[in-house]
């Protein structure tokens, strides 16, 4: 079974940067798994922030940005707002199937 | 503006089974791959299905293959997720999803609101 983890929940002060990732069992990520990221907040749908690693959707604010770190994706948020403050979750492609990953929740403080 | 609105949700019984719509405007759906995703309470997300442009592929978790099947109407701009023995971990909030491009491959754009599917006797 695949599995994606991420980091359960991380905290970071307001104008800080954190880092999340995105890990996968199967071994390194790789551009190939075209990994996304989507912010999601508390009764809302999730919204796209990234496709295949580092393209931001026009919407998308300049502080996220997606990148490949030591064998895993990852989305850097740098000059943190409190509107950051979300669940976030990466998608995986594994030829013809998705995975998600398992969830951060970061919370600014 | 594109809007993707799902309807259909609903209290079924195990067992039972039930069909989600997705209505897709504001961009020309055949261009687009499409999936479904789901959330149950409290939970992370899953994704459950997925069908390109031409419903020449598709795909599914391995937790509902076998079970369900997803379909479009292209002339009617409607994507499908026939449900059929469902079951209590079926229980979620239902999402579909545009993909960014005809077939699978390089991400996702835009989400509905989602439509709710409780099994439970």
């Amino acid at each position: 079974q695949t599995v994606v983890t991420q980091e359960p929940s991380l905290t970071v002060s307001p104008g800080g940067t954190v880092t999340l990732t995105c890990a996968s069992n199967t071994g390194a990520v790789t551009s190939g798994y075209y990994p996304n990221w989507f912010q999601q907040k508390p009764g809302q749908a999730p919204r796209a922030l990234i496709y295949s690693t580092s393209n931001k959707h026009s919407w998308t604010p300049a502080r996220f940005s997606g990148s490949l770190l030591g064998g895993k994706a990852a989305l850097t948020l740098s000059g943190v707002q409190p509107e950051d403050e979300a669940e976030y979750y990466c998608l995986l492609y594994y030829g013809g199937a998705y995975v998600f990953g398992t969830g951060t929740k970061v919370t600014v403080l | 503006e594109v809007q993707l609105v799902e309807s259909g949700g609903g209290l079924v019984q195990p067992g039972r089974s039930l069909r989600l719509s997705c209505a897709a405007s504001g961009f020309t759906f055949d261009d687009y791959a499409m999936h479904w995703v789901r959330q149950a309470p409290g939970k992370g997300l899953e994704w459950v299905s997925g069908i390109s442009w031409n419903s020449g592929n598709t795909g599914y978790a391995d937790s509902v293959k076998g079970r369900f099947t997803i379909s479009r109407d292209n002339a009617k701009n409607f994507l499908y997720l026939q449900m059929n023995s469902l079951r209590a971990e079926d229980t979620a909030l239902y999402y579909c999803a545009r993909d960014l491009g005809y077939s699978y491959g390089q991400g996702w754009d835009y989400w509905g609101q989602g439509t709710l599917v409780t099994v439970s006797s």
